[in-house]
């Protein structure tokens, strides 16, 4: 039961462009959601998140937004570039006693084009 | 400030054995997560630690277990290996300040291969 979904396994943009990454998730007890960046041999890195209340959030060339009644949030990067190549993952947290379990998404590739 | 430190970042075994992977949070950090990242199901909860006592816990069999150390070092086992516990083994802490939300520090990861 695939509680978040990526359903693009991969994205190509070019450099200056506009990256759009989507999730969506199907648990309502979903509270927050957080996208990491993930290069090959790392661990994930946090980018940025959004609780349930809020329906779009900020941090420099990073903006994620979120609609409840649909389910779906997406990040959004402006503009794009090529050290942005990575894989993204979509996660979400149900707040309450869940603290550091997150729920990932399958991951979208991205790749930046000079 | 160091970042999460897991050894050792690459170990091979054969089935049946068992098998043990460290993790040092960074310095401060009382939460320590444990994730499986397979390229068939993506990156899946294993259990969660706090003041040595684990507070949440995923699907997986008893084989998969845990231990957080009064200086909030964690260690994860798993018995009886299955070539399906092939996989990374991530790490992540947090400051657990409270709040229901955790922004998660992730290590480099332990690439298991079963054969």
């Amino acid at each position: 039961d695939q509680q978040v979904k990526q359903n693009s396994p991969s994205l190509s943009v070019q450099e200056g462009r506009i990256s759009i990454l989507n999730c969506d998730y199907t648990n309502s007890m979903f509270d927050y959601f957080l996208w990491y960046k993930k290069y090959p041999a790392e661990g994930p890195t946090f980018l940025i998140s959004i609780s349930s209340i809020k329906d779009k959030n900020e941090d420099g060339r990073f903006t994620v937004f979120l609609n409840k009644s649909a389910k779906h949030l997406s990040l959004h990067i402006v503009p794009s570039q090529p050290g942005d190549s990575a894989v993204y993952f979509c996660a979400a947290n149900a707040g309450g006693t869940s603290y550091g379990k997150l729920t990932f998404g399958q991951g979208t590739i991205l790749t930046v084009h000079p | 400030k160091a970042g999460v430190t897991q050894t050792p970042r690459y170990l091979i075994k054969t089935r049946g054995q068992q098998v043990t992977l460290s993790c040092s949070p960074i310095s401060g950090h009382r939460s320590v997560s444990w994730y499986q990242q397979t390229p068939g199901q993506g990156l899946q909860f294993l259990f969660e630690y706090f003041s040595e006592t684990q507070r949440n816990k995923g699907n997986f069999p008893g084989r998969f277990s845990g231990r957080q150390f009064s200086n909030s070092r964690s260690e994860m086992n798993v018995s009886t290996l299955e070539l399906g516990d092939s996989a990374l083994y991530l790490c992540a802490s947090s400051l657990a300040l409270g709040t229901a939300i955790e922004k998660l520090f992730f290590g480099s990861g332990t690439q298991l291969s079963v054969l």
